[in-house]
């Protein structure tokens, strides 16, 4: 069985300050990570994923992943905040099989203070 | 619209009574995924299916949950003699193929009474 750990439900940071939102995961078997975005009243969307080749993945606003195997982790990162990146951020790890079963983490809430 | 679509956004209903939960997925895409968000939790898988047949349905809770789709494109999420820790978001999500991108509707909040 696979799981996931978001041990921050809440990060409140100052606009323009970097952040890093902590992803640990378990699984027996090799994985797909997954970094999901919900902004207030959306769906969630997918911001960004590993499945293969470089440990570090980007989305197209800013945010990088870095796939940790040894650690087990995939943390999320951005150097420079916006209000606009006000979320919820939901972790995610699939494994290899013939489909994606995702499971979630719990998440964890961007507050960005002006 | 292009996206995936879920009806109605909002159904409050009493203890007891059963309910349906309808997902328009976007067209051509033959896997469809649901799933249920409890307050504070992330999303919980519940069911797969790719075409018209249930791939996966490991995560339905018990057999008061059911799901269909008999023409392998829109979906419906049954639940029987609702309980009150029913209550949740639920989530559809489709896909093209069943290992590619899931791309989420907007969900139906539950509320049982």
């Amino acid at each position: 069985a696979q799981s996931v750990t978001q041990l921050d439900s809440q990060v409140p940071v100052f606009e323009e300050a970097p952040v890093e939102l902590r992803c640990n995961y378990s699984s027996s078997v090799s994985v797909y990570l997954f970094w999901y975005v919900q902004y207030p009243n959306q769906g969630l969307q997918l911001l960004l994923k590993y499945l293969s080749g470089s440990t570090l993945v980007e989305s197209i606003n800013g945010f990088e992943a870095e796939f940790n195997k040894s650690q087990t982790s995939f943390h999320l990162r951005k150097p420079s905040v916006h209000i606009s990146d006000t979320a919820e951020y939901f972790c995610a790890v699939s494994d290899h099989g013939g489909y994606q079963k995702v499971t979630f983490g719990t998440g964890t809430k961007l507050q960005v203070i002006p | 619209g292009a996206g995936v679509s879920q009806t109605p956004s909002n159904k409050v209903t009493e203890k007891g009574k059963y309910v349906e939960l309808r997902c328009d997925p976007i067209s051509g895409h033959t896997a469809l995924y649901w799933y249920r968000q409890s307050l504070g939790q992330g999303p919980e898988f519940l069911i797969y299916f790719q075409g018209t047949g249930a791939a996966d349905d490991s995560g339905l809770p018990n057999d008061r949950f059911f799901a269909v789709r008999p023409e392998g494109s829109v979906s419906t999420l049954k639940i029987q003699r609702t309980e009150r820790g029913d209550s949740a978001v639920y989530l559809c999500a489709s896909s093209q193929g069943g290992n590619n991108e899931q791309f989420f509707g907007p969900g139906t909040r539950l509320t049982v009474l």
